[in-house]
């Protein structure tokens, strides 16, 4: 099946500072990624639509000014965290539809902000 | 928006028998909906899914039942075994028919 790549697999900042996740398709181009956020034991949780050329759409109650969205290519979907805090911590997963319409996901990035 | 519930949130059962997670959609444009299996810090893989214009789908162990009338579909496992225990997600494709929303997930255990 088609490969979604993600980087870094985990990562812990301080408090205030930015993060940045990137997501590759590596064997297709996507001209859209969709980004997730998973809480411990809950669902993942759609954030934003990220478009290539244009600008991300977030969903309802995510803050666009603190999780920065850029698609600058059919192939990488970058989201960076900004002024991190504790409660931001969570497990980011993208994801890509390949042309057949089916989803494949990141391995997914940890976030633990001291 | 589209929502999507799932039932039940933890499930139990002996090796050998069969086990059954419901979903219910809210959209009615939905068209797509696809279970995945996640083991703990891992990503979601998908185990089957299902497109509006048929009403099963069968994969060895695994089947999934969609009533696009009542607005919900069904994961069926038969024969389960200590390595399905995982959390089961269903999912629905939202309005643009891209992105997915998922249901909360069950916690599936298979005891031997």
């Amino acid at each position: 099946g088609a490969v979604v790549s993600q980087h870094p697999s985990w990562v812990i900042c301080k408090s205030g500072t930015s993060v940045k996740i990137e997501c590759r398709s590596l064997d297709f181009q996507a001209t859209t990624m969709f980004w997730y956020r998973q809480f411990p034991k809950q669902s993942l949780m759609l954030m934003a639509t990220s478009n290539e050329g244009s600008k991300a759409t977030y969903e309802q109650g995510v803050e666009k000014d603190k999780f920065l969205i850029n698609h600058a290519s059919l192939t990488l979907s970058t989201l960076t965290v900004t002024s991190a805090h504790p409660e931001d911590s969570s497990f980011y997963i993208c994801s890509a539809n390949e042309d057949t319409g089916e989803l494949f996901f990141g391995e997914g990035s940890r976030l633990t902000v001291l | 928006g589209e929502n999507v519930e799932q039932h039940p949130s933890t499930l139990s059962v002996q090796e050998g028998d069969s086990a059954v997670i419901k979903c219910t959609y809210s959209d009615s444009a939905s068209n797509y909906f696809p279970w995945y299996k996640q083991e703990l810090g891992k990503r979601p893989q998908l185990i089957i899914d299902i497109r509006s214009n048929v009403g099963e789908k069968k994969d060895q162990r695994i089947a999934v039942t969609l009533n696009k009338t009542a607005k919900h579909f069904s994961l069926h496992i038969t024969e389960t075994q200590p390595e399905d225990s995982a959390v089961y997600f269903c999912a629905a494709n939202n309005q643009a028919g891209t992105a997915l929303i998922f249901g909360k997930g069950t916690t599936l255990s298979v005891s031997s």
